[in-house]
């Protein structure tokens, strides 16, 4: 089974800066994908990244950047410029890439983020 | 906006009832996903659709079950409902089975 860990419950982080949320994983899979989620106070699950594990590059959504490192089973979160409105819940998720099956998510516990004016 | 539709937004009910959640997906989407998110457990995986077929199962309990619709809509229904049970339940969907799954607002429900 696969396993996803957080290992920062709380961040904060002035507005303007630059953060960096650590994942790690664990799974003997080759083939799968990983996602940061962010819940903001509306509780909504909104997408903000996604890496296919086969892709060397770094995935990268306009503030938002990851730092995969397949070998460590790490995947780091990094929001450049933070704004008042990144604040929120941030989830990273694996899911493997496996035929005739189901795909699910499966989630770490999260990493409470505040960004401070 | 993410396309996903679910109703009701708030379920408050007592325990021992039986309630029914309802997701649509986003057009196009062929999968649903449904989670549940507790403070205790975090947010599990419970089920997965794919074109009217289940595909698989995670941590759901026996007293939940699930369907998806030849339109592709989805129901949750939660029975023999216990204190435990209160917790937001996400649907998601997504086109095929490896793409990027999309969230809906939630259900959230409160067992009295």
């Amino acid at each position: 089974a696969q396993t996803v860990t957080q290992s920062q419950p709380e961040m904060s982080v002035q507005e303007a800066e630059t953060v960096t949320l650590s994942c790690t994983y664990d799974t003997s899979e080759s083939n799968y994908y990983l996602f940061w989620y962010k819940q903001p106070p509306s509780r909504q699950m909104i997408l903000v990244i996604r890496q296919e594990a086969y892709k060397q590059q770094n995935a990268t959504e306009n503030r938002f950047s990851v730092n995969f490192q397949k070998a460590a089973k790490s995947f780091s979160l990094k929001i450049s410029d933070s704004q008042l409105g990144d604040t929120a819940m941030y989830f990273c998720a694996f899911m493997k890439h496996v035929n005739n099956a189901g795909n699910m998510l499966t989630f770490g516990g999260g990493t409470r983020l505040m960004v401070k004016p | 906006d993410s396309g996903v539709t679910q109703t009701p937004k708030h379920l408050i009910t007592a325990t021992g009832q039986r309630v029914t959640l309802r997701c649509s997906p986003r057009s196009g989407d062929l999968s649903v996903y449904w989670y549940q998110q507790s403070l205790d457990q975090g947010l599990q995986f419970l089920i997965h659709y794919y074109n009217g077929e289940e595909r698989a199962k995670g941590n759901i309990l026996e007293r939940f079950s699930a369907q998806q619709f030849p339109d592709l809509h989805s129901e949750l229904n939660l029975s023999s409902l216990e204190l435990g049970d209160s917790a937001l339940y996400f649907c998601a969907s997504s086109v095929g089975r490896y793409d990027t799954q999309y969230f809906g607002p939630g259900t959230r429900l409160t067992v009295l």
